[in-house]
């Protein structure tokens, strides 16, 4: 089975901190994603990536960044947090083409 | 961009019987996928069932099953034989031919005993 791994189920952290939420598959994927998963508003695409050191923007990108340095990882970054980012956060990953997506069992994050 | 409206915030369904989620897309593409994900209180997402544009014939895998109207641009989930075990959040989500996927605002489904 695919295994997405999110480093934390939980975080708390303060306004202003850099904030790093990590996330590893096991499956050799080329394909990654963030998203922020908030009541009312189902699952919005934060960043996505194809490819090793590739990220592109998908819906809601401000305040937030990615890295993809290994195959493997893909790092949702929070350069400077802030109130309005308090939600769940999950990764995702699958193969190209038509292949589903596999998601981590997400990180509920609260910024004070 | 592509939109996914899932109209119904809350579904109840009694253990046994069956229910029909709603979903509903915008999209000016030909072809592309369909997806309906689960998410029960453990959070993880789980794929329930998937659909390509180009087929005709509905998705069905055991006891879920879809209903797929490409012209009306409607592809709802039908439960038959609800099971307590099928309360969760359900997601409907679309994704084009290339890498985005967009998703519904989600339908919480509540099974009475």
């Amino acid at each position: 089975d695919v295994k997405v791994t999110q480093s934390s189920r939980y975080l708390v952290k303060r306004t202003g901190e850099k904030v790093f939420l990590e996330c590893v598959q096991d499956m050799d994927h080329e394909n990654m994603f963030w998203y922020r998963q908030d009541p009312g508003l189902g699952l919005r695409l934060i960043y996505f990536s194809y490819d090793v050191k590739m990220k592109e923007k998908g819906d809601i990108p401000e305040g937030y960044s990615v890295s993809r340095e290994k195959k493997e990882r893909f790092s949702l970054i929070l350069e400077s947090a802030s109130t309005n980012q308090t939600s769940m956060y999950l990764c995702a990953s699958r193969l190209q083409g038509s292949a589903p997506q596999h998601f981590g069992d997400g990180t509920r994050l609260s910024i004070l | 961009a592509q939109t996914v409206t899932q109209s119904q915030p809350e579904m109840s369904v009694q253990e046994a019987e069956t229910v029909t989620l709603s979903c509903t897309y915008d999209t000016s593409e030909s072809d592309y996928y369909l997806f309906w994900y689960k998410q029960p209180p453990s959070r993880q997402m789980i794929l329930v069932i998937r659909q390509e544009a180009y087929k005709q014939q509905n998705a069905t895998e055991n006891r879920f099953s879809v209903n797929f109207q490409k012209a009306a641009k409607s592809f709802s989930l039908k439960i038959s034989d609800s099971q307590l075990g099928d309360a969760a959040m359900y997601f409907c989500a679309y994704r084009s031919m290339g890498n985005d996927m967009r998703f519904g605002a989600g339908t919480r489904l509540t099974v009475k005993p």
